[in-house]
């Protein structure tokens, strides 16, 4: 059982370059997120879908963009890549049930210089 | 909006001994869920113990316990017998129950807790 996979894990870009994020869940789950941990600001939601062709921007979704097209796969995109984006973006999944955990992917490190 | 706050940024223990992270929160719901998370060097976040906010009783997971203020809108975990694998970033985390608005967890800032051997 692989749970949420994220890819890549690492990844340098230069400054206005474009990449996809892809996190990828097995375990069927309706809600997906888009997260970004920094130094000292915790995990920051930028933007998550409670099902598939729906999506809904949490609070730093500047400069990113997302897509679901099936539901167990959520896309993060960066059309043009900032130093200020360089980050660690986690994805999170789960059901849509009240009483349930999210489960995190391993995270991919992301520069951009 | 709901905000979390951890205001220690860093703490240490002895191994053995116990430690109490601290978080509070901000709310005008009533019904809700609280979490801390752990993430150790690799990364990887792991769920450690999670409170419904309608249970008077506190949550305990083996070692680790919280103490769940509803009234003062606080919730601190405590580790036990304090191990060298504990050390990592804790988080405490909230999100709501409201139906609609129950999809979105807020996290505070983080703690990073080393533990001295």
């Amino acid at each position: 059982n692989a749970g949420v996979t994220q890819t890549p894990k690492f990844r340098v870009l230069k400054t206005g370059q474009s990449m996809t994020l892809l996190c990828a869940q097995d375990m069927n789950h309706e809600y997906m997120y888009w997260y970004r941990q920094d130094p000292g600001m915790g995990l920051r939601l930028i933007h998550y879908s409670v099902g598939e062709g729906t999506t809904a921007k949490g609070e730093v979704p500047d400069g990113y963009n997302v897509s679901r097209l099936k539901k167990q796969n959520f896309l993060l995109g960066l059309e043009s890549a900032a130093p200020s984006q360089t980050s660690v973006y986690f994805c999170a999944s789960r059901t849509h049930l009240m009483n349930t955990e999210a489960f995190f992917g391993q995270g991919t490190r992301l520069t951009v210089v | 909006a709901q905000t979390v706050t951890q205001s220690q940024p860093e703490m240490s223990v002895q191994e053995a001994e116990t430690v109490t992270l601290s978080c509070t929160y901000d709310t005008s719901e009533s019904d809700y869920y609280l979490f801390w998370y752990k993430q150790p060097p690799s990364r990887q976040m792991i769920l450690v113990i999670r409170q419904e906010a309608y249970k008077q009783q506190n949550a305990t997971e083996n070692r680790f316990s919280v103490n769940f203020q509803k009234a003062a809108k606080s919730f601190s975990l405590k580790i036990s017998d304090s191990q060298l694998g504990d050390a990592a970033m804790y988080f405490c985390a909230y999100r709501s129950a409201v139906a609609g608005a129950n999809s979105k967890l807020t996290f505070g800032k983080g703690i990073t807790l080393s533990v001295r051997p």
